[in-house]
């Protein structure tokens, strides 16, 4: 059963970059059928799709975002990484990590989430 | 770029049907597919309706979707309703650079 868990601090400081990263089991982040992704969701609100890596790097952006993010990925460890530069309090958010099949766009396995809080 | 628009809030009695809208700003409802996720409290979102219409395996046959041309806007429906499908309901599309989430409709089954 294919399984996502993110990991990365809990605490970011105004003006610093966010490093998240995705652990992928249960299956390859090498599938040519998906896209890996990120959405977040501020406490109470809505989800807000970040961006998305293929497992060769081709990457696609929020355009809202695209300024201040960085997607890589490492098929080695199954990985894949969310940069986010220059946050600030409006960044604080539940940050999930998908499986985003390309085919319909359809985000169909998410992680857990993991809060992050912009705060100095 | 669009915005899918969703009512706020819905509310109705166990047993009964409820719809929930969502309305594409610009661009043809039909030309890209329409998601819903359900999100519990605390929970991450799950699939209940993908491609337009299509249910995953596991997601009750008390849960359909449809899109309206005329519209322009995209409906979930959930019959028979269970005090379980209290929750959050987005909708979800995408065009060639984007991808695009409703605001989200919080159900209430009371």
């Amino acid at each position: 059963q294919l399984q996502l868990q993110e990991s990365g601090p809990g605490l970011v400081k105004p003006s610093e970059t966010l490093p998240l990263t995705c652990t992928v089991s249960g299956g390859s982040i090498s599938s040519s059928d998906y896209y890996w992704g990120w959405i977040r969701q501020p406490p109470g609100k809505g989800l807000e799709w970040i961006g998305s890596i293929y497992y060769r790097g081709n990457t696609y952006y929020n355009p809202s975002l695209k300024s201040r993010v960085t997607l890589s990925v490492d098929t080695s460890k199954n990985q894949f990484s969310l940069r986010l530069s220059s946050v600030t309090a409006a960044d604080s958010a539940m940050y999930y990590c998908v499986r985003d099949d390309f085919s319909d766009s359809e985000y169909d396995c998410w992680g857990q989430g993991t809060l992050v809080t912009v705060s100095s | 770029n669009f915005v899918l628009t969703q009512p706020h809030s819905v509310s109705e009695s166990p047993g009964k049907t409820v719809t929930i809208s969502c309305t594409r700003s610009s661009g043809s409802i039909d030309s890209n597919y329409i998601q819903w996720y359900q999100q519990r409290p605390g929970s991450a979102p799950t699939t209940v309706i993908y491609e337009d219409k299509q249910r995953p395996s596991g997601v009750p046959d008390r849960f359909s979707g449809s899109i309206d041309s005329s519209s322009n806007s995209a409906s979930l429906t959930i019959s028979g309703l269970k005090t379980e499908d209290e929750a959050d309901y987005f909708c979800q599309s995408y065009d060639s650079s984007n991808q695009v989430f409703g605001g989200g409709t919080k159900l209430t089954v009371l």
